[in-house]
């Protein structure tokens, strides 16, 4: 089975504060994911990797960017966060999209900015 | 673009009653469609998928028919238990594209 391990279940911190969130993946695909999460709004995609150093931004990159230095490892940061970054982080990757592969998720990270 | 279209919750059942989770989705081409599933504090995890017009996704108890005419992937299940209290996700997949486009969520509450 897929795993798909995020560093911290909870993070709390301030505003303004650099965060870092980690996603580690054990199947060597190739592409991954981060989603935000709120209530109403379902899930939303931050930014994506089909490759290492190669990133894309997906619906909400603005205040994020990522890290894909090696293929198992996808991370998030946010430079200077902001209160409207309180929210609940996905982490997913798939082998190969073009067969209908399904996403294999973390089980999230829930950030609260003070 | 694409997009997904699913009822709103909560929706709340009885132990043993029907279930129908409406989704509907617009999208170029043939997508994949998939139901994800949502247990609390947990991620998402693949319930079913439906990969081309007509096919039928089933797991656990529940089913999804991929409709084309009526761009529609229905979640149905004929006696729903406690434990399927989670929130469920429509998805699709664009053919040959790497992102999945996700509905809004709908929380299920199945009571004793």
């Amino acid at each position: 089975d897929v795993k798909v391990t995020q560093s911290s279940r909870y993070l709390v911190k301030r505003t303004g504060e650099k965060v870092f969130l980690e996603c580690v993946q054990d199947m060597d695909h190739e592409n991954m994911f981060w989603y935000r999460q709120d209530p109403g709004l379902g899930l939303r995609l931050i930014y994506f990797s089909y490759d290492v150093k190669m990133k894309e931004k997906g619906d909400i990159p603005e205040g994020y960017s990522v890290s894909r230095e090696k293929k198992e490892r996808f991370s998030l940061i946010l430079e200077s966060a902001s209160t409207n970054q309180t929210s609940m982080y996905l982490c997913a990757s798939i082998n190969d999209p073009g067969t209908g592969d399904a996403l294999h998720f973390g089980n999230g990270t829930r950030l609260t900015v003070t | 673009g694409d997009s997904v279209t699913q009822m709103e919750g909560p929706v709340t059942l009885s132990e043993e009653a029907c279930l129908t989770i409406n989704c509907t989705y617009t999208a170029t081409g043939y997508p994949s469609l998939f139901w994800y599933v949502q247990y609390p504090g947990e991620g998402l995890q693949l319930l079913l998928k439906a990969t081309k017009a007509d096919d039928k996704g089933s797991n656990k108890g529940f089913e999804a028919t991929y409709r084309k005419e009526t761009t529609s992937f229905h979640l149905e299940k004929g006696s729903v238990q406690v434990s399927d209290s989670a929130v469920y996700f429509c998805a699709l997949l664009a053919g040959g594209y790497q992102k999945v486009t996700f509905g809004t969520g709908t929380k299920l509450q199945v009571i004793p």
